[in-house]
């Protein structure tokens, strides 16, 4: 079974600097899908990045950017410019390639930006 | 705009009364998926439909049903709602044979509140 492991539970940033997000996850499969999705308060859940993991180049989404580390099973986001709209519950999550899988989550950080 | 649709967004119950609450959704995905998400943690997984295959996770308690009439719609019905059902209820599609088919969009929630 995969897991993925968000090991700060909440992180705090002044507004227009830059944070990383760390994520770790765990599989035996070599072929999958690493996600971060955003989840501000009380609002919709929404896709930030996506990253197939064949792909060596990290995605980047504007201000979002990845480091994505496949041997050391490691898919960081970093958010540049901070700005307070990405104040947020940031949710890591992995789905294998094998079709109808599950996607499965990390706990989540919550991330505040502070003006 | 292609989206995923839920209503009612906020649904108020009486302990023991069935509750239904509803997802569409005009992306034309195949996959719909209900979750269950209590405060600042990971959505938690219920079941999800495969087209017309429903799919039930193992520790999903029989209390929570689903029925998905067509392909963009997909119900949840709780039969008999206990206090600690009350939670958001997310729903969500995704769409396989395409570039990106494993991932899930979210719609807004629908928020039970158990009295």
């Amino acid at each position: 079974a995969q897991t993925v492991t968000q090991s700060q539970p909440e992180m705090s940033v002044q507004e227009a600097e830059t944070v990383t997000l760390s994520c770790t996850y765990d599989t035996s499969e070599n072929n999958y899908y690493l996600f971060w999705y955003k989840q501000p308060p009380s609002r919709q859940m929404i896709l930030v990045i996506r990253q197939e993991a064949y792909k060596q180049q990290n995605a980047t989404e504007n201000r979002f950017s990845v480091n994505f580390q496949k041997a050391a099973k490691s898919f960081s986001l970093k958010i540049s410019d901070s700005q307070l709209g990405d104040t947020a519950m940031y949710f890591c999550a992995f789905i294998s390639n094998f079709g109808n899988e599950k996607l499965t989550f990390g706990t989540g950080t919550r991330l505040t930006i502070i003006p | 705009d292609a989206m995923v649709i839920q209503n009612p967004r906020y649904q108020v119950t009486q302990f023991g009364k069935p509750v239904t609450l509803s997802c569409s959704q005009t992306l034309n995905h195949n996959v719909m998926y209900w979750y269950q998400q209590k405060s600042s943690q990971a959505p938690k997984l219920l079941f999800h439909y495969y087209d017309k295959d429903f799919n039930n996770e193992a520790d999903t308690p029989d209390n929570f049903q689903s029925r998905r009439p067509n392909t963009s719609f997909c119900f949840l019905d709780i039969r008999s709602p206990g206090l600690g059902d009350a939670a958001m209820y997310l729903c969500a599609t995704s769409s396989t044979g395409t570039s990106g088919e494993e991932t899930q969009y979210f719609g807004p929630g629908t928020r039970l509140l158990v009295l």
